[in-house]
C-alpha cells in the first residue's frame, strides 16, 4: 500500500516562497498522477495542483500564477513551491495520489504551515 | 465561497440513515460522473469513501452509498454508528478539482 508524507518549514514569512516535499513508498512515483491539497485551520479543502511522472502539471487557475510542482523519480518524491506566501496560505498541506480526476485515495497526514512574521 | 453547496450539518441515530447533499451546476457535477466523497476525522487526513458517483474503494463498508440526480449528488450513510462521526465532504472534476464546503455528521 503506498504511503506518503511531507516535509518543509512550519512557519514562512510572508512575501517569502514555501517549499515542500513528499516523499512516497510502497509504490512508484513514476505512475499515477500526484497532488497537493490544502486546509486552512477549520475550513475546506483546496485542490493545488496536481502532475503526472511524464511532467504534465495541472495547477489551480486561483492559484496558477504561484504554483510550481516538480518530481524527483530517483528520490520517489514530488515537491510543491508556493510564492508570495500572505497569511491566508496558512493551512495543513496534504500530498496525495489521484487514481482518476478528482480521485485521491491516498493521502499524506498533513503538514501545517504559517504565514507570519 | 466553495463552487459545491453542501448543508453545514447532518445528524441521526445508530443504526438510521442519514443523506448529504452536493449541489453544483451543469458545468460540474451534472455534466461529469467524477464525484467522490471523502470523509475526515478530527486532525486527520481525509479519507476516499465513494468515487465516481458511485464506486466504493476496497475496505469501504456497504452502509456507503453514492448517488447523483441532475446538479446534486448524494451520500447516503445507512446503519449508523459512532465512528461514522465526521465531516464529509464532495468532489467534482470539470477541468479543474472543486470540493464542497463540508458537512459535519452527528451521531447522536
Amino acid at each position: 500500500q503506498v504511503q506518503l508524507q511531507e516535509s518543509g518549514p512550519g512557519l514562512v514569512k510572508p512575501s517569502e516562497t514555501l517549499s515542500l516535499t513528499c516523499t512516497v513508498s510502497g509504490g512508484s512515483i513514476s505512475s499515477s498522477y500526484w497532488s497537493w491539497i490544502r486546509q486552512p485551520p477549520g475550513k475546506g479543502l483546496e485542490w493545488i495542483v496536481y502532475t503526472y511522472y511524464s511532467g504534465s502539471t495541472y495547477p489551480n487557475p486561483s492559484l496558477k500564477s504561484r504554483v510550481t510542482i516538480s518530481l524527483d523519480t530517483s528520490k520517489n518524491q514530488f515537491s510543491l513551491e508556493l510564492t508570495s506566501l500572505t497569511a491566508a496560505d496558512t493551512a495543513v498541506y496534504y500530498c496525495a495520489r489521484s487514481i482518476s480526476w478528482g480521485v485521491f485515495d491516498s493521502w499524506g497526514q498533513g503538514t501545517l504551515v504559517t504565514v507570519s512574521s | 465561497q466553495s463552487a459545491l453547496t453542501q448543508p453545514p450539518s447532518a445528524s441521526g441515530s445508530p443504526g438510521q440513515s442519514v443523506t448529504i447533499s452536493c449541489t453544483g451546476t451543469s458545468s460540474d457535477i451534472g455534466g461529469y460522473n467524477y464525484v467522490s466523497w471523502y470523509q475526515q476525522h478530527p486532525g486527520k487526513a481525509p479519507k476516499l469513501m465513494i468515487y465516481e458517483v458511485t464506486k466504493r474503494p476496497s475496505g469501504v463498508p456497504d452502509r456507503f452509498f453514492g448517488s447523483k440526480s441532475g446538479n446534486t449528488a448524494s451520500l447516503t450513510v445507512s446503519g449508523l454508528q459512532a465512528e461514522d462521526e465526521a465531516y464529509y465532504y464532495c468532489s467534482s472534476y470539470a477541468g479543474r478539482v472543486e470540493f464542497g464546503g463540508g458537512t459535519k455528521l452527528t451521531v447522536l
